[in-house]
């Protein structure tokens, strides 16, 4: 069956650490995978998206890796702070124009001061 | 959020009763979608527009229907709103010609007793 996976519900951190967080899926071939966040109370927002053929994308203090063979992505926050606490989901692109996203369950992300 | 507007942002109807969502869009995008997000199953995608008059089903459609008659609005309606459709509810807009990521509006909370 299809399914995505992200590692784990919640997540904490010590601030300043890095955050690396895990989305798995298996049986879907996606075009891309980006990475939202969400803040209680808001819609998602869109942070990044890595294509099937990049292995790995930086923004900022943001980076994303794809591995296609093992059909996972991790997500990186280096230098954390508090304000990065929120909700990270992943979303898989199945046909790589926007009509088909399908999204993980998300990390509740807490970055302790 | 890009120009989306939900409305209402909160809702309680009683069970049996027919709902109307209301998602209107500032930019006239051709793309507009509805989720339903809920604990556990992240954001599920219930129908989506691919321009006027032209719709589709989602991974959860069942006992929701939708119109498009202008490019600004799409509607989504629980024809006899059920317990199991209590949720927040989502908008979404991609903009093809820029990049594949999708823009979220606030989100819709809608609880059916």
């Amino acid at each position: 069956s299809q399914k995505i996976e992200q590692n784990s519900e919640a997540l904490n951190i010590q601030e300043g650490k890095t955050a690396t967080l895990t989305c798995n899926y298996t049986n879907y071939s996606p075009a891309y995978l980006q990475w939202y966040r969400q803040d209680p109370g808001r819609g998602p927002v869109f942070l990044l998206l890595i294509r099937e053929n990049e292995k790995e994308k930086r923004k900022e203090r943001l980076k994303v890796t794809f591995d296609t063979t093992l059909k996972q992505s991790l997500f990186h926050i280096t230098a954390s702070q508090p304000a990065d606490s929120a909700t990270y989901l992943c979303a898989l692109d199945l046909i790589g124009g926007g009509q088909n996203f399908v999204f993980g369950p998300g990390t509740r992300l807490s970055v302790l001061p | 959020d890009a120009g989306i507007t939900q409305s209402p942002r909160h809702k309680v109807t009683e069970t049996g009763t027919p709902v109307t969502l209301r998602c209107h869009q500032t930019e006239n995008h051709r793309y507009m979608y509805w989720y339903r997000q809920d604990p556990g199953h992240g954001l599920r995608l219930i129908h989506y527009s691919y321009g006027v008059k032209d719709t589709d089903k989602g991974e959860v459609s069942d006992g929701y229907s939708v119109s498009r008659s202008k490019t600004e609005d799409f509607l989504l309606t629980l024809e006899s709103a059920t317990s199991s459709q209590t949720s927040v509810y989502f908008c979404a807009i991609s903009v093809r010609e820029m990049g594949p990521e999708a823009f979220f509006g606030q989100g819709t909370r809608l609880t059916v007793v």
